[in-house]
């Protein structure tokens, strides 16, 4: 399994704004993703982020409103950039754990609120 | 395409009342298919998994078995507490590890 935190837990952003949100793993992994949870919906992904290589993003997303950062094998940023209220919602970050039938494990989440 | 397709709530069930949430899928290949719980408040945890059709997953009382044959994953419990009101997911993978998740199913336990 895998221990996964993120910073900040929630916020409260004006509109017009950035959050840059991390996310910790304590091991090291490949593959990191993240996704966005809208109000009373399920889970989008937003992109994977791989170590040493741009992120690739799902349709629906762009590097220059959510850009990613992957510095190392431990470690991922997700940026909302110039956030409007459209971008409240609880964003996750994840990660596979190996073995068969690989297992995705999910951060606490970051509550974001966009006034 | 992959999709997950799980029962529409919200669900109220009365204390020890038997839970049962369908959730079917559409897979190409032979996927993994897995039921993760979302507390208030909190991220997605994983409940359980199978890997193989035939397989049962089970923790905490919650149960599903990987049906091949009707593309069926659903999750039952005999007795809920109220400590099981949260947010049910079910969600397969696929090769090349990308996830796809249902809608979740909002479960309410009243004592």
């Amino acid at each position: 399994s895998a221990v996964i935190s993120q910073k900040p837990s929630r916020d409260i952003c004006q509109r017009g704004t950035s959050l840059t949100i991390q996310c910790q793993v304590d091991s090291q992994v490949t593959m990191m993703f993240w996704y966005r949870q809208q109000p009373g919906q399920s889970l989008t992904l937003i992109a994977t982020a791989n170590q040493g290589s741009e992120a690739t993003y799902e349709s629906g997303f762009v590097i220059d409103k959510f850009p990613i950062s992957r510095p190392n094998l431990t470690f991922s940023t997700l940026t909302v950039s110039n956030m409007s209220p459209e971008d409240s919602s609880i964003y996750l970050c994840s990660v596979n754990s190996g073995g068969a039938g690989e297992t995705q494990y999910f951060g606490p989440g970051t509550r974001l609120l966009v006034l | 395409g992959n999709s997950v397709t799980q029962m529409e709530g919200p669900v109220t069930l009365s204390e020890e009342a038997f839970l049962t949430i369908n959730c079917t899928y559409t897979a190409t290949g032979y996927p993994s298919l897995f039921w993760y719980v979302q507390y208030p408040g909190e991220g997605l945890q994983l409940l359980l998994k199978a890997t193989k059709a035939d397989d049962k997953g089970s923790n905490k009382g919650f149960e599903a078995t990987y049906r091949k044959e009707t593309t069926s994953f659903h999750l039952e419990k005999g007795s809920v507490q109220v400590s099981d009101s949260a947010v049910y997911f079910c969600a397969l993978r696929q090769a090349g590890n990308q996830f796809y998740f249902g809608t979740g199913t909002s479960l309410t336990v009243i004592p």
